[in-house]
C-alpha cells in the first residue's frame, strides 16, 4: 500500500522560508519512471502543480515558481523536501505531495495547511 | 490564468450524463503529452480518475471516461450520482511547463 504524509510548519511569517517533508511508503523513488509530485491550492481556489521529482534527480518545477523553490530527495529516509523561499500570505494553501507514474497523480497525502501571516 | 481551460461549472440531474471540457491553449493537449483527470471533494485529497487521456484506474467506476480529439480533452460522467459532486480538474502540460491544471470545474447534481 502506498502512501504518503506532509509535515512542517503550520504557520509561517512573511519572507521566511517553508519547508515541508513528504515521508512515502509502499514504493522506491529509485523504480524508473516514479517521482513524487508537490501541488497546493489555496483556499476557495484551483489546483496548482508545484514541482517533480524523479529518482534519477531530475527536477521540474512550476516556471511560475521556481525562482523560489527547490525539492531535494532523502532515499535512504523515503522522504522528499519541498522548499519555498520569500513566504507571502497569498501562498497561505493546502500543500500536497503524491506518488507520480504514468503522467497522473495516483496516491495523495492528506494535505498540510500552511498559513502565511505575521 | 490557467493554460488549460475548463467551464467553471457544469450540472445535471441523477442519471443522466456531462461531459466536462478542457481546452489546451495551443500545444500540451492534443499533442504528445496525455491528460489525468482528478476530482475532489473539499476537506479530501484529490483523486485520480483518469490517466493517459483515457484509462481508469483501477476501482474507478466505468461510468466515468475519458476522450480527446484535438487540444480538447473531455471526461464524461454517466448515470450521474449524488457521490459525483464536487470539483474535476484536468492536468496536462502545456509549453515549457510540465504539468499544469486547468482552473477546476463544480460539478452539481441536481
Amino acid at each position: 500500500q502506498i502512501t504518503l504524509k506532509e509535515s512542517g510548519p503550520t504557520l509561517v511569517e512573511p519572507t521566511q522560508t517553508l519547508t515541508l517533508t513528504c515521508t512515502f511508503s509502499g514504493f522506491s523513488l529509485t523504480t524508473a519512471g516514479v517521482g513524487v509530485g508537490w501541488i497546493r491550492q489555496p483556499p476557495g481556489k484551483a489546483l496548482e502543480w508545484l514541482a517533480l521529482i524523479y529518482g534519477t534527480d531530475d527536477k521540474f518545477y512550476s516556471p511560475s515558481l521556481k525562482n523560489r523553490l527547490t525539492v531535494t530527495q532523502d532515499t535512504s529516509k523515503n522522504q522528499v523536501v519541498l522548499s519555498m523561499t520569500n513566504m507571502d500570505p497569498v501562498d497561505t494553501a493546502t500543500y500536497f505531495c503524491c506518488y507520480d507514474v504514468l503522467w497522473g497523480f495516483w496516491v495523495w497525502g492528506p494535505g498540510s495547511l500552511v498559513t502565511v501571516s505575521s | 490564468q490557467s493554460a488549460l481551460t475548463q467551464p467553471a461549472s457544469v450540472s445535471g440531474s441523477p442519471g443522466q450524463s456531462i461531459t466536462i471540457s478542457c481546452t489546451g491553449a495551443s500545444s500540451g493537449v492534443g499533442s504528445y503529452d496525455h491528460v489525468a483527470w482528478y476530482q475532489h471533494h473539499p476537506g479530501k485529497a484529490p483523486k485520480l480518475m483518469i490517466y493517459e487521456d483515457t484509462k481508469r484506474p483501477s476501482g474507478v467506476s466505468s461510468r466515468f471516461s475519458g476522450s480527446k480529439s484535438g487540444n480538447t480533452a473531455s471526461l464524461t460522467i454517466s448515470g450521474l450520482q449524488a457521490e459525483d459532486e464536487g470539483d474535476y480538474y484536468c492536468c496536462s502540460s502545456a509549453p515549457d511547463n510540465p504539468r499544469v491544471f486547468g482552473g477546476g470545474t463544480k460539478l452539481t447534481v441536481l
